[in-house]
Protein backbone atom coordinates (compact mmCIF):
# COMPACT_ATOMS: atom_id res chain seq x y z
CA UNK A 1 0.00 0.00 0.00
CA UNK A 2 1.40 3.14 -1.20
CA UNK A 3 -1.24 5.57 0.02
CA UNK A 4 -2.77 7.96 2.58
CA UNK A 5 -6.34 7.83 2.28
CA UNK A 6 -8.51 10.42 3.75
CA UNK A 7 -12.14 10.25 4.83
CA UNK A 8 -14.53 11.52 4.10
CA UNK A 9 -14.06 12.85 1.21
CA UNK A 10 -16.67 15.80 1.78
CA UNK A 11 -17.90 16.67 5.33
CA UNK A 12 -20.66 19.30 5.64
CA UNK A 13 -21.32 20.35 9.15
CA UNK A 14 -23.16 22.98 11.17
CA UNK A 15 -20.96 24.99 13.82
CA UNK A 16 -22.23 23.21 17.22
CA UNK A 17 -21.79 19.90 15.49
CA UNK A 18 -18.83 17.66 16.26
CA UNK A 19 -17.34 16.06 13.59
CA UNK A 20 -13.69 13.66 12.52
CA UNK A 21 -11.36 13.72 9.84
CA UNK A 22 -9.17 10.81 9.71
CA UNK A 23 -6.54 9.80 7.70
CA UNK A 24 -4.86 6.45 7.35
CA UNK A 25 -1.35 5.53 5.71
CA UNK A 26 0.28 1.51 5.44
CA UNK A 27 4.21 2.59 4.33
CA UNK A 28 5.28 2.51 7.72
CA UNK A 29 5.84 6.28 7.93
CA UNK A 30 6.52 7.68 11.51
CA UNK A 31 5.78 11.72 10.76
CA UNK A 32 2.46 12.37 9.96
CA UNK A 33 0.39 15.87 8.92
CA UNK A 34 -2.47 18.18 9.07
CA UNK A 35 -2.85 20.61 6.36
CA UNK A 36 -5.29 23.39 5.70
CA UNK A 37 -6.01 24.68 2.30
CA UNK A 38 -8.39 27.29 0.81
CA UNK A 39 -9.56 27.68 -2.83
CA UNK A 40 -6.13 29.09 -4.91
CA UNK A 41 -3.64 29.08 -2.13
CA UNK A 42 -0.75 26.73 -0.69
CA UNK A 43 -1.59 24.30 2.11
CA UNK A 44 -0.85 25.85 5.22
CA UNK A 45 0.44 23.53 7.83
CA UNK A 46 -1.46 23.06 11.38
CA UNK A 47 0.25 20.04 12.65
CA UNK A 48 2.87 17.31 12.65
CA UNK A 49 3.35 14.53 14.60
CA UNK A 50 6.29 12.55 14.72
CA UNK A 51 6.47 8.96 16.20
CA UNK A 52 2.93 9.70 17.06
CA UNK A 53 3.70 12.21 19.34
CA UNK A 54 2.64 16.23 18.78
CA UNK A 55 5.97 18.13 17.69
CA UNK A 56 4.49 21.03 16.17
CA UNK A 57 1.57 23.13 16.60
CA UNK A 58 1.35 26.17 14.54
CA UNK A 59 -0.77 28.40 16.61
CA UNK A 60 -4.07 26.07 15.06
CA UNK A 61 -7.23 27.46 16.86
CA UNK A 62 -8.59 24.56 19.70
CA UNK A 63 -12.01 23.63 17.82
CA UNK A 64 -9.07 21.63 16.00
CA UNK A 65 -7.77 18.28 18.24
CA UNK A 66 -5.65 16.34 16.54
CA UNK A 67 -5.02 12.70 17.71
CA UNK A 68 -2.79 10.10 16.49
CA UNK A 69 -4.13 6.59 18.03
CA UNK A 70 -1.13 4.43 16.38
CA UNK A 71 1.58 5.07 13.47
CA UNK A 72 -1.00 4.53 10.70
CA UNK A 73 -3.65 6.86 12.10
CA UNK A 74 -3.76 10.40 12.33
CA UNK A 75 -7.38 12.13 13.26
CA UNK A 76 -8.57 15.39 13.17
CA UNK A 77 -11.33 16.11 15.62
CA UNK A 78 -13.76 19.25 14.48
CA UNK A 79 -15.81 21.33 17.39
CA UNK A 80 -17.85 24.45 17.24
CA UNK A 81 -15.96 25.42 13.89
CA UNK A 82 -16.67 28.79 11.84
CA UNK A 83 -17.45 29.43 8.63
CA UNK A 84 -13.80 30.46 7.40
CA UNK A 85 -12.60 26.81 8.84
CA UNK A 86 -14.51 25.40 5.46
CA UNK A 87 -11.19 24.64 3.46
CA UNK A 88 -9.52 21.14 2.41
CA UNK A 89 -7.92 19.58 4.69
CA UNK A 90 -5.05 17.77 3.48
CA UNK A 91 -3.22 14.77 5.41
CA UNK A 92 0.34 13.86 4.60
CA UNK A 93 3.15 11.70 5.72
CA UNK A 94 6.81 10.74 5.42
CA UNK A 95 9.10 8.26 6.44
CA UNK A 96 10.26 10.11 9.32
CA UNK A 97 10.72 13.66 10.30
CA UNK A 98 13.84 14.33 9.07
CA UNK A 99 12.76 12.69 5.73
CA UNK A 100 11.62 15.80 3.49
CA UNK A 101 9.47 14.01 0.86
CA UNK A 102 6.14 14.46 1.94
CA UNK A 103 3.39 12.01 0.30
CA UNK A 104 -0.39 13.66 0.44
CA UNK A 105 -3.45 11.97 0.35
CA UNK A 106 -6.73 13.11 -1.65
CA UNK A 107 -7.83 15.68 1.43
CA UNK A 108 -11.28 16.54 2.80
CA UNK A 109 -13.37 18.68 1.21
CA UNK A 110 -15.21 20.84 4.45
CA UNK A 111 -18.44 23.05 4.55
CA UNK A 112 -19.05 24.53 7.51
CA UNK A 113 -22.43 26.27 7.49
CA UNK B 1 13.85 32.91 6.24
CA UNK B 2 13.09 31.11 3.12
CA UNK B 3 10.92 31.83 0.68
CA UNK B 4 9.22 30.56 -2.91
CA UNK B 5 8.92 32.88 -5.53
CA UNK B 6 6.23 31.81 -8.28
CA UNK B 7 6.33 34.19 -11.34
CA UNK B 8 2.87 34.29 -12.97
CA UNK B 9 -0.11 32.89 -10.80
CA UNK B 10 -1.96 32.12 -14.32
CA UNK B 11 -0.20 30.94 -17.02
CA UNK B 12 -1.85 30.05 -20.55
CA UNK B 13 -0.51 27.64 -23.32
CA UNK B 14 -1.93 26.24 -26.53
CA UNK B 15 -1.85 22.36 -26.51
CA UNK B 16 1.24 21.02 -27.89
CA UNK B 17 2.89 24.16 -27.46
CA UNK B 18 6.09 24.50 -24.47
CA UNK B 19 4.80 24.77 -20.84
CA UNK B 20 7.48 26.52 -18.63
CA UNK B 21 6.64 27.45 -14.96
CA UNK B 22 8.56 29.75 -12.96
CA UNK B 23 9.88 29.22 -9.19
CA UNK B 24 12.49 30.91 -7.54
CA UNK B 25 13.21 30.53 -3.79
CA UNK B 26 15.68 32.40 -1.58
CA UNK B 27 18.05 30.50 0.78
CA UNK B 28 21.30 30.74 2.62
CA UNK B 29 22.09 27.09 1.94
CA UNK B 30 20.82 24.70 -1.06
CA UNK B 31 17.71 23.28 0.04
CA UNK B 32 15.22 20.54 -1.32
CA UNK B 33 13.36 21.09 -3.72
CA UNK B 34 9.47 20.41 -5.14
CA UNK B 35 7.11 20.16 -7.79
CA UNK B 36 3.70 19.38 -6.78
CA UNK B 37 0.61 19.30 -9.03
CA UNK B 38 -3.10 19.80 -7.74
CA UNK B 39 -5.94 18.82 -10.05
CA UNK B 40 -9.17 19.97 -9.13
CA UNK B 41 -11.06 18.85 -6.05
CA UNK B 42 -8.07 16.69 -5.51
CA UNK B 43 -4.74 15.95 -3.39
CA UNK B 44 -1.52 17.48 -4.11
CA UNK B 45 0.77 14.70 -5.85
CA UNK B 46 4.53 14.84 -6.49
CA UNK B 47 6.04 15.55 -9.69
CA UNK B 48 9.49 15.78 -9.39
CA UNK B 49 12.25 16.58 -6.54
CA UNK B 50 15.80 17.61 -6.51
CA UNK B 51 17.93 16.32 -3.56
CA UNK B 52 21.32 16.34 -4.28
CA UNK B 53 23.41 15.30 -7.97
CA UNK B 54 21.73 15.71 -11.08
CA UNK B 55 20.64 19.10 -11.49
CA UNK B 56 18.16 18.51 -14.39
CA UNK B 57 15.03 16.26 -12.77
CA UNK B 58 12.84 14.06 -14.90
CA UNK B 59 9.48 13.73 -13.33
CA UNK B 60 6.08 12.02 -14.05
CA UNK B 61 3.83 13.18 -16.93
CA UNK B 62 6.99 13.88 -19.18
CA UNK B 63 7.78 17.00 -16.57
CA UNK B 64 11.26 18.14 -15.86
CA UNK B 65 12.82 21.11 -14.03
CA UNK B 66 16.23 22.29 -13.64
CA UNK B 67 17.86 23.09 -10.57
CA UNK B 68 20.22 26.31 -11.17
CA UNK B 69 21.68 27.38 -8.44
CA UNK B 70 23.06 30.36 -9.42
CA UNK B 71 19.92 31.62 -10.57
CA UNK B 72 18.16 30.56 -7.21
CA UNK B 73 15.88 28.54 -10.06
CA UNK B 74 14.29 25.61 -10.32
CA UNK B 75 11.58 25.87 -13.23
CA UNK B 76 9.63 23.29 -14.22
CA UNK B 77 9.07 22.26 -18.13
CA UNK B 78 7.38 20.07 -20.30
CA UNK B 79 8.17 20.23 -23.99
CA UNK B 80 4.39 19.45 -25.22
CA UNK B 81 1.29 20.52 -23.38
CA UNK B 82 -1.30 18.14 -23.09
CA UNK B 83 -4.90 19.13 -22.10
CA UNK B 84 -5.00 16.75 -19.14
CA UNK B 85 -2.04 19.68 -17.69
CA UNK B 86 -4.33 21.83 -16.19
CA UNK B 87 -4.38 21.98 -12.99
CA UNK B 88 -2.78 24.29 -10.56
CA UNK B 89 0.91 23.67 -9.73
CA UNK B 90 2.89 24.47 -6.61
CA UNK B 91 6.71 24.73 -6.10
CA UNK B 92 8.09 23.58 -2.56
CA UNK B 93 11.27 24.33 -1.04
CA UNK B 94 12.57 22.43 2.35
CA UNK B 95 15.67 23.33 4.09
CA UNK B 96 17.67 21.67 6.00
CA UNK B 97 15.12 21.88 9.32
CA UNK B 98 12.33 20.63 7.34
CA UNK B 99 9.94 23.06 7.19
CA UNK B 100 8.32 22.87 3.76
CA UNK B 101 7.52 26.02 2.31
CA UNK B 102 5.11 26.69 -0.91
CA UNK B 103 4.99 29.08 -3.64
CA UNK B 104 2.10 30.56 -4.04
CA UNK B 105 1.21 28.01 -6.80
CA UNK B 106 0.68 28.75 -10.76
CA UNK B 107 -2.81 27.78 -12.56
CA UNK B 108 -2.28 26.30 -16.13
CA UNK B 109 -4.64 26.38 -18.72
CA UNK B 110 -4.15 24.68 -21.64
CA UNK B 111 -6.12 25.83 -24.64
CA UNK B 112 -7.03 23.00 -27.42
Amino acid sequence: DTEVTQTPKHLVMGMTNKKSLKCEQHMGHRAMYWYKQKAKKPPELMFVYSYEKLSINESVPSRFSPECPNSSLLNLHLHALQPEDSALYLCASSQDPGTVSRQFGPGTRLTVL
Amino acid sequence: AQSVTQLGSHVSVSEGALVLLRCNYSSSVPPYLFWYVQYPNQGLQLLLKYTTGATLVKGINGFEAEFKKSETSFHLTKPSAHMSDAAEYFCAVTPESNQFYFGTGTSLTVIP
